[in-house]
């Protein structure tokens, strides 16, 4: 079975850092395109970042310079570091394999991020 | 960024009701127009991808159409799960955006 499971959400102060993961099983991070969406509480669905299985990676404006896609092919697993936390960040975060940079097929259950002072 | 605009934003129907929502592109996205659901405290689940083709495991009742800038996602026959919020999203340029979403309550 295809699984994909984020971890790392919390409460953090504006300013702060965070590290989210997303363990797969079932597919290999390395092969696909992962990407990140977000959805702010009560809200929409925003695209955040994607990372190609060749490596390259894009960014939604809004979180550019400040987060960071990777990924451990050892550990199978996709990571959005998340640096200068703004109160506009909080969110359940989501990854999603991005079937051939197309639509998204395969979604974890997320993870809430909490910015707040 | 292309702005993708949903239309009704929520809507009521019964259940058998032929349901239609619209997507419109502030310009083409050519056929990378997906459609998704998304049910309270879940994830997001694609039904349709490439403005027509029924994701396997979807039911026939979900249907999408259109072409360039415009579409529509239609369930022929409203069921009771089917009461959930519905996002498009376009995959033709990043950042790939997606709609406000419409919410539909089953009557």
């Amino acid at each position: 079975e295809v699984q994909l499971v984020e971890s790392g959400g919390d409460l953090v102060q504006p300013g702060g850092s965070l590290r989210l993961s997303c363990a797969a099983s079932g597919l290999i991070v390395s092969n696909n395109y992962m990407t990140w969406i977000r959805q702010a509480p009560g809200k929409g669905l925003e695209w955040v970042s994607v990372m190609h299985a060749g490596g390259d990676t894009y960014y939604a404006d809004s979180v550019k310079g400040r987060f960071t896609i990777s990924r451990d092919n050892s550990a199978n697993t996709l990571f959005l570091q998340m640096n200068s936390l703004r109160a506009e960040d909080t969110a359940v975060y989501y990854c999603a394999r991005d079937q051939r940079g197309d639509y998204l097929d395969v979604w974890g259950r997320g993870t809430l991020v909490t910015v707040s002072s | 960024d292309i702005q993708m605009t949903q239309s009704p934003s929520s809507l009521s129907a019964s259940v058998g009701d032929r349901v239609t929502i619209a997507c419109r592109a502030s310009q083409s996205v050519r056929t990378y127009l997906n459609w998704y659901q998304q049910k309270p405290g879940r994830a997001p689940k694609v039904l349709i991808h490439d403005i027509s083709s029924l994701q396997s495991g979807v039911p026939s009742r979900f249907s999408g159409s259109g072409s360039g800038a415009d579409f529509t996602l239609t369930i022929s026959s409203l069921q009771p799960e089917d009461s959930a919020t519905y996002y498009c999203q376009q995959s033709y340029s990043r950042p790939y955006t997606f709609g406000r979403g419409t919410k539909l309550e089953i009557k």
